[in-house]
């Protein structure tokens, strides 16, 4: 079974420009999370969808960052215009069923840089 | 106070060594909590879930106090291969990670 897709692997940028990201969950699984880690520190949760609905996004800071997950498939995570502090790993995370907490898969990660 | 506060290390042991991580959350309506573990730069991958009553996967041992409100892990017989980040994760509606626990075992 594949796995959690995500691209690209790396990305470098400066202050004020934009970013994108893609996520592909695994087949069948409803549920997307996206997650920031910032070196030195665990994953926060940015935004969780329940097949093309938000079920939460309270930590996501909506002037610069925003998500869609339109066709309740694939997934992607833009900010605009990027800080030097959005600098991090983002990881995609998908599970089969809304609040089963146990059994979230991790994608590979995006690492930002903003310089 | 933070969601979830764990000891950064880090722990640098010897092979063989018995290492305890501690981890403490502070929403006491919290239900489901378990242990990841991360390698560097890569992902994080779920260890084992913390039951309420204990529970024991090989050579690591989880336990949960509900009313001191943190959860523990034990490594017993450490192997070169368990050198990793533990992360703490609690969960209510969503998952709340700790910054994590470096371990290193050293040969």
């Amino acid at each position: 079974e594949a796995g959690v897709a995500q691209s690209p692997r790396y990305k470098i940028i400066e202050k004020r420009q934009s970013v994108a990201f893609w996520c592909n969950p695994i087949s069948g699984h409803a549920t997307l999370y996206w997650y920031q880690q910032i070196l030195g520190q665990g994953p926060k949760l940015l935004i969780q969808f329940q097949n093309n609905g938000v079920v939460d996004d309270s930590q996501l800071p909506k002037d610069r960052f925003s998500a869609e997950r339109l066709k309740g498939v694939d997934s992607t995570l833009k900010i605009q215009p990027a800080k030097l502090e959005d600098s991090a790993v983002y990881l995609c995370a998908s599970s089969s069923l809304a609040g089963d907490l146990e059994t979230q898969y991790f994608g590979p990660g995006t690492r930002l840089l903003v310089l | 106070r933070k969601e979830v506060e764990q000891d950064p290390g880090p722990f640098n042991v010897p092979e063989g060594a018995t290492v305890a991580f501690n981890c403490t959350y502070s929403n006491s309506a919290s239900q489901s909590f378990f242990w990841y573990r991360q390698d560097c730069r890569k992902e994080p991958k779920l260890l084992m879930s913390v039951y309420s009553s204990g529970n024991e996967d090989g050579r690591f041992t989880a336990q949960l106090n509900r009313a001191s409100q943190y959860i523990s892990l034990l490594i017993r017989d450490s192997k070169l291969s368990d050198s990793a980040t533990y992360l703490c994760v609690v969960g209510h509606n969503d998952m709340r990670f700790g910054a994590g626990t470096r371990l290193t075992v050293k040969p």
